[in-house]
């Protein structure tokens, strides 16, 4: 089973670029999310989408966006790439609301972006 | 604001060791505590805890809940090298997200 699959997993992009970073999952939820994890930190929600068409800002959302045109799918992008934006960043999904209960989010493997 | 602690930041311990990584947190709609385990790549689901009192356990891990002094805990008998990895705690909000608030992590290194 793939599960949430990420990609690129790596990228070094120069400040000002932008870029999208994909993400697909095969599981059929209807969550997903979007989250960065600096050093020596947790990570935190940058967007979320609770079904097509649906998304919804979380803790970090400046500098980003998001769509979701289909329950596949979750893209972010990067419009004009900062320093700041030097992070690992994960993309999960999870069943949702009104599915069986006590279902964990499931994380892809990441994508390491460095902003230079 | 809401928030997760996690406590220690870092444990190194040898094979063979005990240890218990500590998950404090000050959520407004507390729906479910749940723990993961990273390594190089995505974070790894262990345990999701929703009542207190009730250990969950799995192998040499172990997990319970106090939502009363708003605390958890995740236990690791006789650690081996393989458990070295971050754990992290995350709150489920009980809104119609699943949004997690995660804390920042315990870096548990064991050495044979």
């Amino acid at each position: 089973n793939a599960g949430v699959t990420q990609t690129p997993k790596f990228r070094i992009l120069k400040i000002g670029q932008s870029m999208t970073l994909q993400c697909t999952q095969d599981m059929n939820h209807n969550y997903m999310y979007w989250y960065r994890q600096d050093p020596g930190m947790g990570l935190k929600l940058i967007y979320y989408s609770v079904g097509a068409g649906i998304t919804d800002k979380g803790e970090v959302p400046n500098g980003y966006n998001v769509s979701r045109s289909t329950t596949e799918d979750f893209p972010l992008r990067l419009e004009l790439a900062a320093p700041s934006q030097t992070s690992v960043y994960f993309c999960a999904s999870s069943y949702g609301l009104g599915t069986p209960s006590n279902q964990p989010q499931h994380f892809g493997d990441g994508t390491r972006l460095s902003i230079l | 604001e809401d928030k997760v602690v996690q406590s220690p930041l870092s444990l190194v311990v040898h094979e063979g060791d005990t240890v218990t990584l500590n998950c404090s947190y000050e959520v407004t709609n507390f729906r479910s505590l749940l723990w993961y385990k990273q390594e190089k790549k995505a974070p790894t689901f262990l345990f999701m805890l929703t009542s207190s009192g009730i250990e969950k356990k799995s192998g040499r891990l172990s997990s319970i809940l106090d939502k009363k002094e708003l605390f958890s805990i995740l236990n690791i008998t006789a650690t081996q090298t393989g458990d070295s990895a971050v754990y992290l705690c995350a709150v489920e909000e009980n809104f119609n997200t699943d949004k997690l608030i995660f804390g920042t992590g315990t870096r548990l290194q064991v050495f044979p």
